[in-house]
């Protein structure tokens, strides 16, 4: 079964800085995608960023990129130029690539608490 | 409406009480999923449904009854709760196209607490 390890509960950092979260995943499988999930106080879960496994580019969107170490089975997200409304529970999600009768199965870390200092 | 909507957004109930939880996505997908959401723990896939067929019952106790009326609605029905039970409870909706899905969307989620 795969896992998800997220072991920063929480970070800060200061408002225009940048500040890196950490994840890793366990698995057997060779394709399957990643997911950085935003969850702000109070408000919906909402899509960062996705890779796919088999690209060896680096996705990015906008202020937030991530670094994919699929050897290393890593797979940190980069905010860069902190705003205020960054902060947030980010979760990272791993979901095989292919479907298995018909059913999807995503598989969360923990999640980190991010505060943005003014 | 755009997206995924819950209903209600918050909850009490008491352990002897029913009631049910809705959720509804505008957004054309063929699967929808339950997931619960603890302090501390991370996010527990509890049902999918695909094309309106159950495929996933993640060993959830049956006081948790799932309804997939039709590809847009989904409802978790509540009995009998305890109250370790009070979390909150997220929907989410993907598109699966030919064996690949696709990333999920959530709802807002139901805040419950079982008293």
């Amino acid at each position: 079964a795969q896992t998800v390890t997220q072991s920063q509960p929480e970070m800060s950092v200061q408002e225009a800085e940048t500040v890196t979260l950490s994840c890793t995943y366990d698995t057997s499988e060779s394709d399957y995608y990643l997911f950085w999930y935003k969850q702000p106080p109070s408000r919906q879960m909402i899509l960062v960023i996705r890779q796919e496994a088999y690209k060896q580019q680096n996705a990015t969107e906008n202020r937030f990129s991530v670094n994919f170490q699929k050897a290393a089975k890593s797979f940190s997200l980069k905010i860069s130029d902190s705003q205020l409304g960054d902060a947030a529970m980010y979760f990272c999600a791993y979901r095989s690539f292919f479907t298995q009768g018909g059913s999807e199965k995503l598989v969360f870390g923990k999640g980190t608490k991010l505060t943005v200092n003014p | 409406e755009t997206g995924v909507t819950q209903t209600p957004r918050h909850l009490v109930m008491g352990m002897t009480n029913k009631k049910s939880l809705k959720c509804e996505q505008h957004l054309g997908h063929n699967a929808m999923y339950w997931y619960k959401q603890s302090a501390k723990k991370p996010l527990e896939l509890m049902f999918v449904y695909n094309f309106k067929e159950q495929t996933e019952n993640n060993s959830v106790p049956s006081r948790f009854s799932p309804e997939c009326p039709n590809s847009s609605h989904l409802f978790l029905h509540l009995h009998t709760l305890q109250p370790e039970d009070s979390a909150l409870y997220l929907c989410a909706s993907s598109q699966e196209l030919r064996g690949v899905n696709y990333e999920q969307y959530f709802g807002p989620g139901t805040r419950l607490t079982v008293t």
